[in-house]
């Protein structure tokens, strides 16, 4: 499978527990960016990579959120204690030009 | 002043008839405009991209891009109960740091 990967699928956590979420683009994407969607919403933004450099972050995303992109390659987002708030889907996608590819998502569930 | 509007709809069109979403974006630097269609439960899947104004076909769907109006559209043609679905419209500023979406047409096509 070449398309946009992402680990896990689902995630059940504690409320104050931390989390951390992989994503793997296509091949050669210098791009990835961070999303996360609730339900009857729209994609909300949150990070964007070009190759390993940080360029972009929205300013919505609390203190307790972190990304990273080591080597340009895989990437991982992090929420440090949760909040029930926290709960949604948190897509990744990758792009090399024009056209962004979204992975499966990563479904949080914050109990 | 939301960056991309969409109608939330539902829109419901019976089997075989024509679909036409809607879509404004508010930043006149956008050069790039994309369709995406969500499944529930789902992640969104890329369908049309448009860079010019005027139509761009592709098999049952043709994409409308008017940038002086600031309006994007998509028809669908011959719609199927597969097409139920929710569409949601992307523009990224120039500079791809991250796109802007809309919150979603949710389709119903009837048998």
């Amino acid at each position: 499978d070449t398309g946009v990967s992402q680990d896990p699928r689902h995630k059940i956590t504690k409320r104050g527990q931390n989390v951390t979420f992989r994503c793997d683009p296509i091949s050669e994407h210098n791009r990835l960016y961070w999303y996360r969607q609730t339900l009857g919403q729209g994609p909300e933004f949150l990070t964007y990579f070009q190759n390993e450099a940080q360029l972009e972050k929205s300013r919505l995303l609390s203190d307790r959120f972190s990304a990273e992109r080591p080597k340009g390659s895989f990437s991982t987002l992090e929420i440090q204690r949760t909040e029930q708030g926290d709960s949604a889907m948190y897509l990744c996608a990758s792009s090399l030009g024009i056209e962004a590819f979204f992975g499966q998502g990563t479904r949080l569930t914050v109990v | 002043q939301k960056e991309v509007e969409q109608n939330s709809g539902p829109l419901s069109v019976p089997e075989g008839a024509i679909a036409s979403l809607n879509c404004t974006y508010s930043d006149r630097g956008s050069q790039s405009f994309f369709w995406y269609r969500q499944y529930s439960g789902k992640s969104p899947e890329l369908i049309m991209s448009i860079y010019s104004n005027g139509d761009k076909e592709d098999g049952r769907f043709t994409a409308q891009l008017n940038k002086a109006s600031q309006y994007v559209s998509l028809l669908i043609r011959d719609s199927q109960p597969s097409d139920s679905a929710t569409y949601l419209c992307a523009a990224p500023p120039p500079n791809f740091n991250k796109f802007y979406f809309g919150s979603g047409t949710k389709l119903n096509v009837k048998p």
